[in-house]
């Protein structure tokens, strides 16, 4: 079954310093998508990036990259010069290909991060 | 701004009762997503609309139901309500139904029922 993982419950960054929020998925499909988002407090779910199983390259998206290991079925996401409107929760999810049957997507548990001056 | 609308943000109501909450998707998006966020269910998929049809269902109780309407706007029915059902309701849309589609997300509905 298609499930997300995200241990890590909460995390401290300095400001202006990386911070890698770990992901890591189970899927038997070999045709999927991952996605992470960004929950702050005010609620709103923000789409971050993007990767696709097939994709030869890391995404990439400003500040943001995904550390995609397909063999590990990982897809960390890194935050390079963390800003403190960094502050928020923090979601991993998949979306596998049903042949367009569906496209619902699982998502993780979700990281904290908090963003210290 | 996603271009995600949802109404109303806020919901106080009772148990027993029905709601209804709207989502108006990004222009050109046909495709409607409803998710449920509560602290102990994470986020949860409970429906998808593609065009004006049902495309698949998630973990969305009978006493729920939606739909999307020939403008694409869709509404998710809430009924009988109990405490249970208290979170955050997220509508998503995506232009189309592929692997690749990113969902966008509104702000979300959020549901208190006392």
């Amino acid at each position: 079954a298609q499930k997300i993982t995200q241990t890590q419950p909460g995390m401290f960054v300095q400001e202006k310093e990386a911070v890698t929020l770990d992901c890591t998925y189970d899927t038997s499909d070999p045709s999927y998508g991952l996605f992470w988002y960004k929950q702050p407090s005010s609620g709103e779910m923000i789409f971050l990036i993007y990767q696709g199983s097939y994709d030869q390259q890391n995404a990439t998206e400003g500040r943001y990259s995904l550390n995609f290991q397909k063999a590990r079925k990982s897809a960390n996401l890194v935050i390079s010069a963390s800003q403190l409107g960094d502050s928020a929760m923090y979601f991993c999810a998949m979306r596998e290909d049903y042949g367009g049957a569906t496209n619902k997507l699982i998502f993780g548990t979700g990281t904290l991060l908090a963003v210290q001056p | 701004d996603s271009g995600v609308t949802q109404t109303p943000k806020h919901l106080i109501t009772a148990t027993g009762q029905r709601v209804t909450l709207r989502c108006s998707p990004r222009s050109g998006d046909l495709s409607v997503y409803w998710y449920q966020q509560s602290l102990d269910q994470g986020l949860q998929f409970l429906i998808q609309y593609y065009n004006g049809e049902e495309r698949a269902k998630g973990n969305i109780l009978e006493r729920f139901s939606a739909q999307q309407f020939p403008d694409l706007h869709s509404e998710l029915n809430l009924s009988s309500l109990e405490l249970g059902d208290s979170a955050l309701y997220f509508c998503a849309s995506s232009l189309g139904t592929g692997v690749r589609q990113t969902q966008y997300f509104g702000p979300g509905t959020r549901l208190l029922v006392l």
